[in-house]
């Protein structure tokens, strides 16, 4: 079954800097990759995804990028804020078969940003 | 307010009892999910239903089960035989399982085995 990595485990940066997770997934059947954003106490939320069509994609300070020959995907967070320390899932899925709707999360990166 | 609910958000159990989680959800999603979290290990899949009545095991179903008798309903029993139940379990759903369509997710029942 499909298998992904996720890091760094924790990330610590100061306020304005960027922060990058990396992920890596084993199935190059992938081709949808979303990525979560947790806070304290509550339920993951999507913040981005990005299909396997798609090689980069942008919203606001976010950004995914995908290279499906290295089989790894990215989050970049630029301008990071005090409100963007969480935790972050990446996560990885495949149409067709049973596999329809399931996703294979990464290991989580907990993302602390000092003011 | 559309959304998905979990209760409870805390929930004690003394070793041995099987106890039930409940997620509702009224956004009318075919699709729902459960989840179990770790820390450190992410989200792991316990079951996943696409219909009504019908539901599939994920990756770590043993000593779990659960029931899809209306869609805007699925509920979790963890039974005495789980070994380790003591976690984080959440609950998501989507539009359609057969598509890649944002899951959405509750706020989390934390279990406690005593």
């Amino acid at each position: 079954g499909e298998n992904v990595e996720q890091h760094p485990s924790t990330l610590s940066v100061q306020e304005g800097d960027s922060a990058v997770i990396k992920c890596t997934y084993s199935d190059s059947a992938s081709n949808y990759f979303p990525w979560y954003k947790q806070e304290l106490g509550k339920g993951p939320q999507l913040i981005i995804d990005i299909r396997s069509n798609v090689g980069e994609k942008k919203d606001q300070r976010i950004a995914v990028t995908l290279n499906k020959t290295a089989k790894h995907f990215s989050l970049h967070i630029t301008e990071t804020q005090p409100e963007d320390s969480a935790v972050y899932f990446c996560a990885a899925s495949k149409a067709g078969g049973t596999s329809y709707g399931k996703l294979t999360f990464g290991q989580g990166t907990i993302l602390t940003v000092h003011p | 307010d559309g959304g998905i609910t979990q209760s409870p958000k805390y929930l004690f159990r003394k070793e041995g009892q099987n106890v039930t989680l409940s997620c509702e959800q009224n956004l009318n999603h075919d699709a729902m999910y459960w989840y179990r979290q770790d820390p450190g290990q992410g989200l792991r899949l316990i079951y996943y239903s696409q219909i009504v009545n019908d539901f599939q095991k994920g990756d770590i179903a043993e000593g779990y089960s659960v029931s899809r008798e209306k869609k805007e309903s699925f509920p979790l029993t963890v039974t005495s035989a789980q070994k380790n139940p003591t976690a984080f379990y959440l609950c998501a759903s989507s539009v359609l399982a057969g598509v890649h369509n944002e899951q959405f997710f509750g706020p989390g029942t934390r279990l406690t085995v005593l």
